[in-house]
């Protein structure tokens, strides 16, 4: 099992550009999250996903965008670039049970310019 | 909604001291693990505790969820061990059950 990958590792942006932060899992996992972490701090939840076709906002959504169309992925979007949004995305999975625990992608390192 | 705290914020030791990182969370939780944050930015598995006492080698952690803490212990510190180390918790208190919130770290320093 690959566990869960991210794509791409590194990322420089120019302000105003969009992308999209892919995000992969293969244990079959029903909850996916994405997480950002800014220098010297921990991480804080951008968005979630309970299960295919379904998200919800986490605690600094705003800027960002997401999308759950298979199981497996979920995808992070930036529709217009801010250096505000600067920072190493962390994607992460767990089965919907109760007693499971998360695993984490090795992360995005993302610069806007 | 839920409020995780960690501390100390920093901690710096000599090779072969013994440690003790807290993890207080202001509501009861159903979920709890810690990780560590290597100096390459990975984040590993520690444990997942959201109560009683684990041990894996060096390490060990115990949650009592009826007081809203959890303690990571790790002895005979190694350099490898440097680091942040993370709490994470997860309450179903809240309509967003699947919500998982992180504390702010301990970032730990071992000094050969």
């Amino acid at each position: 099992n690959a566990g869960v990958t991210q794509t791409p590792k590194f990322q420089v942006l120019k302000t105003g550009q969009s992308m999209t932060l892919q995000c992969a899992q293969d244990m079959n996992h029903e909850y996916m999250y994405w997480y950002r972490q800014d220098p010297g701090m921990g991480l804080r939840l951008i968005h979630y996903s309970v299960g295919e076709g379904t998200t919800a906002k986490g605690e600094v959504p705003d800027g960002y965008n997401v999308s759950r169309l298979k199981k497996q992925n979920f995808l992070l979007g930036l529709e217009s670039a801010a250096p505000s949004q600067t920072s190493v995305y962390f994607c992460a999975s767990r089965s919907r049970s109760s007693y499971n625990e998360q695993f984490f992608g090795p992360g995005t390192r993302l610069t806007v310019l | 909604g839920i409020q995780v705290e960690q501390s100390p914020p920093d901690l710096i030791l000599q090779e072969g001291a013994n440690s003790t990182l807290r993890c207080n969370f202001s509501d009861s939780v159903n979920n709890l693990q810690w990780f560590h944050q290597n100096p390459w930015g990975q984040l590993i598995n520690l444990f997942y505790i959201p109560s009683g006492t684990k041990q894996n080698g060096r390490l060990s952690a115990t949650t009592v969820a009826t007081e809203r803490y959890s303690l990571l212990y790790i002895s005979s510190s190694q350099t490898t061990d440097s680091g942040v180390y993370f709490c994470a918790v997860e309450s179903d208190r809240y309509s967003s059950a699947s919500k998982i919130i992180f504390g702010s770290g301990t970032r730990l320093s071992i000094r050969p």
